[in-house]
């Protein structure tokens, strides 16, 4: 079993619709918790980090569940400049040394 | 622009070839993190320096090595190439707390693609 595993999609949706991705993990030690964002050839660059109380930023929502192992994202309003790879990403055991999901590519279409 | 490099930007070598791969940290970091990207995955951890010292590895064979130099730049090495370790190879730069645990953000250099024929 992947340490952490993610739908790889593609996601096709029109532009304006609302786009959830789904993350589990296995490590149960894991202490922080991530979703990169990762254009074609590209390096992956922090979207927003995840906490259990959930956390907002802008038309982006990060959501925790430690009980479950499970990570959301939910994008609102998607636009085409949305398009790219979202990583779910855990840290365990300190020192920032991160273990990525395989990604899931997002395409929003007019 | 995250001040991370990395160079080459792109390498094509043969099997049982021997590379260098580099990377100069953001100013200010202390610690670099290696990471293999095959096509089609997400990143792999290979290894982390922090202040010249490994400071955790991966699930990679010796023949992938490093090094971290005073100015906190660092080395990835790969002997004895093989087809398998074609890939985008990704340096992240950050800063650990004393001890070398806990930290913030890492910054992800613009990676060096390795084709090995």
């Amino acid at each position: 079993r992947k340490e952490v595993e993610q739908d790889p999609g593609p996601f096709n949706v029109p532009e304006g619709a609302t786009v959830a991705f789904n993350c589990t993990y296995s490590n149960s030690a894991s202490q922080s918790f991530f979703w990169y964002r990762q254009d074609c050839r590209k390096e992956p660059k922090l979207l927003m980090s995840v906490y259990s109380s959930g956390n907002e930023d802008g038309r982006f929502t990060a959501q925790l569940n430690r009980a479950s192992q499970y990570i959301s994202l939910l994008i609102r309003d998607s636009k085409l400049s949305d398009s790219a790879t979202y990583l779910c990403v855990v840290e365990a055991g300190g020192g920032n040394k991160l273990t990525f999901g395989t990604g899931t590519q997002l395409k929003v279409e007019l | 622009e995250t001040g991370v490099t990395q160079s080459p930007t792109h390498l094509i070598k043969t099997r049982g070839q021997q590379v260098t791969l580099r990377c100069s940290s953001q100013s200010g970091h202390n610690t670099v993190s290696w990471y293999q990207q095959a096509l089609g995955q997400g990143p792999q951890f290979i290894f982390q320096y922090y202040r010249e010292e490994e400071n955790g590895r991966g699930n990679f064979p010796p023949r992938f090595s490093g090094l971290q130099f005073p100015n906190y730049s660092s080395e990835l090495n790969v002997n004895a190439l093989e087809l398998d370790d074609s890939a985008l190879y990704l340096c992240a730069s950050s800063s650990l707390r004393t001890g070398g645990s806990g930290g913030d953000e890492q910054f992800f250099g613009p990676g060096t693609r390795l084709t090995v024929l």
